[in-house]
């Protein structure tokens, strides 16, 4: 069945550091692929997407590409701030039948000043 | 403002009670989704529903039901909830294929 990966956490960084947080999928087709963050105490929220191969969705500095061949939509931020401390979701949404979307675990990000 | 409303935010029961956790879009998505969120296991699907009167099981529905009777609402609904039912709850609607979902505040049930 559907299944994704992520990135065990919690993740500790510094103020401008470099954040990866890897995602790789199994799915049947070809499913659109969706990043979620929550913020303490909030729902989740639409970070950013992709919905074909190669395709590189970003959004408040973090971005991630559709790679089909690797069946991987790794997130990443050049430089994260204080205010990224949060919990990250990679959530593909299936192609088939009931198109729902299923979640990772979630990572847990911190940012320290 | 577009919204996925859910009421009430925080909720202490004993087990047996019947409980009801309401939710409400007004975006006109036809597709909407209730998921529980536990420490170390993510969101977890409980039911969805792909239309009006249209529902079916998630990964993880036993012990709950639901129903759609208008497009707006999706009320979950624990006939007699347990303790291992305690859980963060969140409601979720959207247009269908390759749209964003988007979420409600959450529900934090705790049944004692």
């Amino acid at each position: 069945g559907d299944s994704v990966t992520q990135m065990e956490g919690p993740v500790t960084l510094s103020e401008e550091a470099f954040l990866t947080i890897n995602c790789t999928y199994t799915a049947t087709g070809y499913p659109s692929l969706f990043w979620y963050v929550q913020y303490p105490g909030e729902g989740l929220q639409l970070l950013l997407k992709a919905t074909k191969a190669d395709d590189k969705g970003s959004n408040k500095g973090f971005e991630a590409t559709y790679r089909k061949e690797t069946t991987s939509f790794h997130l990443e931020k050049g430089s994260v701030q204080v205010s990224d401390s949060a919990v990250y979701f990679c959530a593909p949404r299936d192609q088939t039948g009931a198109n729902n979307l299923f979640f990772g675990t979630g990572t847990r990000l911190t940012v320290i000043p | 403002e577009a919204q996925v409303t859910q009421n009430p935010r925080y909720l202490i029961t004993v087990t047996g009670k019947k409980l009801t956790v309401t939710c409400s879009q007004n975006m006109n998505h036809e597709y909407m989704s209730w998921y529980r969120q536990d420490p170390g296991l993510g969101l977890r699907q409980i039911y969805y529903s792909m239309n009006v009167e249209v529902t079916d099981k998630g990964d993880v529905p036993e012990g709950y039901k639901v129903s759609r009777k208008e497009k707006r609402n999706f009320p979950l609904i624990l006939e007699s909830p347990s303790p291992n039912q305690t859980s963060l709850y969140f409601c979720a609607s959207s247009f269908g294929r390759n749209t964003e979902a988007f979420f409600g505040q959450g529900t934090r049930l705790t049944v004692v």
